[in-house]
C-alpha cells in the first residue's frame, strides 16, 4: 500500500501567497524527502528531513516533521508562476532499498 | 553533461512489440532504478540494481526484463507490449538513499 499520501491532490494560489502541502505516511522512518516535478520532466530532489529533525529551511522552501503524528508539510513561501509543478513526498520502504512516493500534490501558481 | 539520461525520450509503438528504453548515469552513483508513472502521476518502483546486481524486483510481468551491464547503465527491455504498459518510465540513480535520487527525463511509451 502506499507510503505517503500527498493533501490536497490540487491547490491553485496566486503569485505572492504561501502554499501549504501535506504528507502523511504509515511506517517508521529514517527520513522524508521532498521532491517537485515540472511538466513534462523527471522528479528533482527538493530537501530532506531526518526523523530527529523537527523544521528545515531551504531559500522559500520550509519542511516541518510531525513523528509522532506522521505527518511532513511543506511550505512554500512568497509562491512564483514558476513553482507551477507537481510536489511529491517520499519515504524509505521498509527494507530500506528504494522510496515509495505519494500521489503528489499539483500546485498552479497563476500571476 | 546530463546526469541520468534515457532515451528515448519518445516512444509510440503498436502492441505485440518489443522495445527497449536505455538509462546511463554519470553521477558515479552505486544503484539505479526503474520507475512507471501512470496517467495519474503514480509512480511506481519496478527494479533497483545495486552495482549490477537486482535488487528489488516488483510485482511486474515478466514481459520487463531490466539488464544492467555495468553501474552506469540500467536498460529495461520490454516484449510482447500491451495497451496498459503506456505510461511515463523514469530512470533515477542514488548513491545513498538518505541522500535522494537523481531522476532522467523520463521515456513517454505510448501503445497503439
Amino acid at each position: 500500500s502506499q507510503q505517503g499520501e500527498e493533501d490536497p491532490q490540487a491547490l491553485s494560489i496566486q503569485e505572492g501567497e504561501n502554499a501549504t502541502m501535506n504528507c502523511s505516511y504509515k511506517t517508521s522512518i529514517n527520513n522524508l524527502q521532498w521532491y517537485r516535478q515540472n511538466s513534462g520532466r523527471g522528479l528533482v530532489h527538493l530537501i530532506l528531513i531526518r526523523s530527529n529533525e523537527r523544521e528545515k529551511h531551504s531559500g522559500r522552501l520550509r519542511v516541518t516533521l510531525d513523528t509522532s503524528k506522521k505527518s511532513s508539510s511543506l511550505l512554500i513561501t512568497a509562491s512564483r508562476a514558476a513553482d507551477t509543478a507537481s510536489y511529491f513526498c517520499a519515504t524509505g520502504n521498509q527494507a530500506g532499498t528504494a522510496l515509495i512516493f505519494g500521489k503528489g500534490t499539483t500546485l498552479s501558481v497563476s500571476s | 553533461d546530463t546526469a541520468v539520461s534515457q532515451t528515448p525520450k519518445y516512444l509510440v509503438t503498436q502492441m505485440g512489440n518489443d522495445k527497449s528504453i536505455k538509462c546511463e548515469q554519470n553521477l558515479g552513483h552505486d544503484t539505479m532504478y526503474w520507475y512507471k508513472q501512470d496517467s495519474k502521476k503514480f509512480l511506481k518502483i519496478m527494479f533497483s540494481y545495486n552495482n549490477k546486481e537486482l535488487i528489488i524486483n516488483e510485482t511486474v510481468p515478466n514481459r520487463f526484463s531490466p539488464k544492467s551491464p555495468d553501474k552506469a547503465h540500467l536498460n529495461l527491455h520490454i516484449n510482447s507490449l500491451e495497451l496498459g504498459d503506456s505510461a511515463v518510465y523514469f530512470c533515477a540513480s542514488s548513491q545513498a538513499l538518505a541522500r535522494g535520487y537523481t531522476f532522467g527525463s523520463g521515456t513517454r511509451l505510448t501503445v497503439v
